[in-house]
Order: C-alpha cells, then sequence, then structure tokens
C-alpha cells in the first residue's frame, strides 16, 4: 500500500543550528513534493515545491531535497529561529493515481531552543 | 486580502444531528478540498471539487456530504452517519486541478466535537 512516512517523534535543536527533517514515501511515483507549515490550531502554509526532476530548491534559510532513487525528501532550515518552531508536513501528488488532490504525511514537530 | 474562510471556528454536535461548516474563498480557484486531521495524523482527504457542480470522493467519505453550487463557496456537511466525528475540518484550494504543481491555500479550521 501506499505510505508516506514522516518521523513522529519531535525533532529539538539549539538555535543557530541547521534542523533537518525527512519524508519518506513508498509506492508512490510523485511527480511534485511539497512542504507544509502548520501552527497550532491554525491550516498549513505552503514553503515549498520541488519536481521530480529537481534534486535540489532553496528559498531563504529553507532548503529542500528530493531523492527519487531513494524514495525520500529532506527539509532543511538553517540558522534556525525559535520562531521556526511549528509542524512540517510533506505532502506528495503522484500522477500514476487518477486522484487530483495531495496526499500528506502526519508531519513532524520541530522545537527550536532558545 | 484574498483567502480562505471557515466558519465556525468551534463547533459542537449532538447525537443524530447533522451540522454544516462553512468555506468561503475569494482567491478565485477552482479546485476546492476538505481534509480532516486528527491529533498527531496527517491529514486525510474527504472531498475534493475540481469546478461548480462536480465533486469527488476522497479517502473517507463515508458520513460526510459536499456540494459546490458556486464558485467561493464549498460547504461541508458531517452527517449522523459519521460515528467519529470528533476532528479539525481543513478546507483548501488551489488554482486548478492539477496534478500537485501547485501549492494549496488553507483555512484556519474547524474544530468539531461532541456534545
Amino acid at each position: 500500500s501506499q505510505k508516506i512516512e514522516q518521523n513522529s517523534e519531535a525533532l529539538n535543536i539549539q538555535e543557530g543550528k541547521t534542523a533537518t527533517l525527512t519524508c519518506n514515501y513508498t509506492n508512490y511515483s510523485p511527480a511534485y513534493l511539497q512542504w507544509y507549515r502548520q501552527d497550532p490550531g491554525r491550516g498549513p502554509v505552503f514553503l515549498l515545491l520541488i519536481r521530480e526532476n529537481e534534486k535540489e530548491k532553496r528559498k531563504e534559510r529553507l532548503k529542500v531535497t528530493f531523492d527519487t532513487t531513494l524514495k525520500q525528501s529532506l527539509f532543511h532550515i538553517t540558522a534556525s529561529q525559535p520562531a521556526d518552531s511549528a509542524t512540517y508536513l510533506c505532502a506528495l501528488a503522484s500522477m500514476d493515481t487518477g486522484r487530483r488532490a495531495l496526499t500528506f504525511g502526519s508531519g513532524t514537530r520541530l522545537q527550536v531552543q532558545p | 486580502d484574498g483567502g480562505i474562510t471557515q466558519s465556525p471556528k468551534y463547533l459542537f454536535r449532538k447525537e443524530g444531528q447533522n451540522v454544516t461548516l462553512s468555506c468561503e474563498q475569494n482567491l478565485n480557484h477552482d479546485a476546492m478540498y476538505w481534509y480532516r486531521q486528527d491529533p498527531g495524523q496527517g491529514l486525510r482527504l474527504i472531498y475534493y471539487s475540481q469546478i461548480v457542480n462536480d465533486f469527488q470522493k476522497g479517502d473517507i467519505a463515508e458520513g460526510y456530504s459536499v456540494s459546490r453550487e458556486k464558485k467561493e463557496s464549498f460547504p461541508l456537511t458531517v452527517t449522523s452517519a459519521q460515528k467519529n466525528p470528533t476532528a479539525f475540518y481543513l478546507c483548501a484550494s488551489s488554482p486548478s486541478p492539477g496534478q500537485g504543481h501547485q501549492p494549496q491555500h488553507f483555512g484556519d479550521g474547524t474544530r468539531l466535537s461532541i456534545l
């Protein structure tokens, strides 16, 4: 069956360090992968999108990698700040299902300590 | 400012009662979506609509119904057939019903609880 896995344990890091979050998937051939940030009690907010033929995408302090061989995406936040504390969700869009909607992972909570 | 408005923010349902969650967008987006989020879990797709007067079931459509009579509006009804409705409900939209090459814009959710 198709699965998207994100680390369910919270990631705790010190301010200024780089946070790395992982998104693994099985039985998908995603054409696109997206990352979202979700704060408690709020809706997710889009951060970055990467295509299957792109290895890496950057936006300010954020970097996403996409390895279709390993079936994995890594999400990096450099020079992390306490304001980066949130839950981060990955989402896949697959061309081989007819469904025109994203499938989301369960998210990883990031806590940046001052 | 353009965006998605969900109301109410909190909703309580009595046993055997149907309740309707509102979702309105002024982004001029064609596609709209409803998700359910349970504590510690990801978003699960309930229904989605690619265009007015059309909608498709998602992964967990049983016990829910939707309508899409206007481009701006995509209300979700939680029927009495949904035996475990307590959850955080999120509505989203995207410009067109693509295959994931466009980001989704989310509202701030409705938290539904059973009385």
